[in-house]
Order: structure tokens, then C-alpha cells, then sequence
């Protein structure tokens, strides 16, 4: 099976900062990685997909890059929607998730 | 536009089996090479990948959860299915039918119906 390992846990920034998410598989998975945010009470939402590419309606402050085992979701300016929690997914083999970042207002 | 819209019980007493449908609208459950997938969250554990069926039929399962899961498709209901046996407090969560293209992220997903296990 492929692990998933994110960093951080928790995140607390301000609203006008640079984000960054780390996202590590135990193999390599080539591009094959998405991120999605969730918000409470709603279904998850796909920002990024095949490790950079950005989902239709997703705002150009979010990006994605990497590839094999090493992946990093950033936020260029974080906004008061942006708070929510990011998991990163392969799914070069099945479909693994990370355990999630909680990015929070400090 | 696809939707997709989960139902079934919202209360499932331990040891018994969850069932919950999955029904597909705005597009045909058979029509595109498209996996249609279930997938749950709860604060605990967060996202967890229950299983998937191909829309040849094939069906891919979550190991830790194989023995207990089965997916199947009603392409004349165009919905989509999923039990879980023998359920226990751990199973607990948000359940999300979702739909994902051939190697892909889940693009499309429905609101989620919350199931609890509990006597």
C-alpha cells in the first residue's frame, strides 16, 4: 500500500500569507497526486490535480508542484476562504489520502 | 452537469450491514471510463477511500476494508452501491459517493450522508 504523510498538522496563518503543504509518499507515484480542500459540513473540493495541474474554477493563488515522492501545495496569498482543511491523494495505485493539514487564522 | 446523490440509513446498529445508494443524474453510470467511488470522513480518521467500480464492471476495494465491502452498479437505475459488514462504532462517519475519470482525481462528488453505528 502506498502511505501518504503531510506536514504540517496544523497550520496558523494570516490572512495575506504564503501557504505551504508538504505532501510525501512511500513510493514513488509520479504525478499522480490531487489536493483537495473541505470545509465543514460540505464535501471535499479537487484545487489541484496530476501534482500541478489547477481544477477549472480554482483561483490562481492556489498551485501545486513535484513529482515521485515529494509534493508541496502552496497558497500565494491566503484569503478568509482559504481556512479549511488540505489533504493530498495518489492515486497511481488505488487512491491513498494524506491525514490532512488544518491551515487556521493566528 | 453530473450529480450525484447519496441515500440510505442514518442509524445502523453494530455487527449489522450499512447500505447506502448512490444515484447518478445528468450523465449515464455506463456511458464513460469513469470510476464511481466511495469514500468516507469522520474527525478521527479523516478521508479514508472505501472502494471503486469501474463502469466495465470491475470493482477495487480499500485492503483494510475488503473483507467487509462490496460495490456493485444498477446501470437500469444508473445508482451505484455500497454494504459494509459488520459494522462497529469505527464505521461511523460521513459517507460521499463520488465519480473520478480513468486514473484520477474524485472530480464530482455528492453531499454525503452522515451514518452512525450505535444500538
Amino acid at each position: 500500500d502506498i502511505q501518504m504523510t503531510q506536514s504540517p498538522s496544523t497550520l496558523s496563518a494570516s490572512v495575506g500569507d504564503r501557504v505551504t503543504i508538504t505532501c510525501r509518499a512511500s513510493q514513488s507515484i509520479s504525478r499522480w497526486l490531487a489536493w483537495y480542500q473541505q470545509k465543514p459540513g460540505k464535501a471535499p473540493k479537487v484545487l489541484i490535480y496530476d501534482a500541478s495541474s489547477l481544477e477549472s474554477g480554482v483561483p490562481s493563488r492556489f498551485s501545486g508542484s513535484g513529482f515521485g515522492t515529494e509534493f508541496t501545495l502552496t497558497i500565494s496569498s491566503l484569503q478568509p476562504d482559504d481556512f479549511a482543511i488540505y489533504y493530498c491523494q495518489q492515486y497511481d495505485s488505488f487512491w491513498t489520502f494524506g491525514q490532512g493539514t488544518k491551515v487556521e487564522i493566528k | 452537469q453530473l450529480q450525484l446523490q447519496e441515500s440510505g440509513p442514518g442509524l445502523v446498529k453494530p455487527s449489522e450491514t450499512l447500505s447506502l445508494t448512490c444515484s447518478v443524474s445528468g450523465g449515464s453510470i455506463s456511458g464513460s471510463s469513469y470510476y464511481w467511488g466511495w469514500l468516507r470522513h469522520s474527525p478521527g480518521k479523516g478521508l479514508e477511500w472505501i472502494g471503486s467500480i469501474y463502469y466495465s464492471g470491475s470493482t477495487y476495494y480499500n485492503p483494510s476494508l475488503k473483507s467487509r465491502v462490496t460495490i456493485s452498479v444498477d446501470t437500469s437505475k444508473n445508482e451505484f452501491s455500497l454494504r459494509l459488514r459488520s459494522v462497529t462504532a469505527a464505521d461511523t462517519a460521513m459517507y460521499h459517493c463520488a465519480k473520478a475519470p480513468s486514473r484520477g482525481a474524485f472530480n464530482i462528488w455528492g453531499q454525503g450522508t452522515m451514518v452512525t453505528v450505535s444500538s
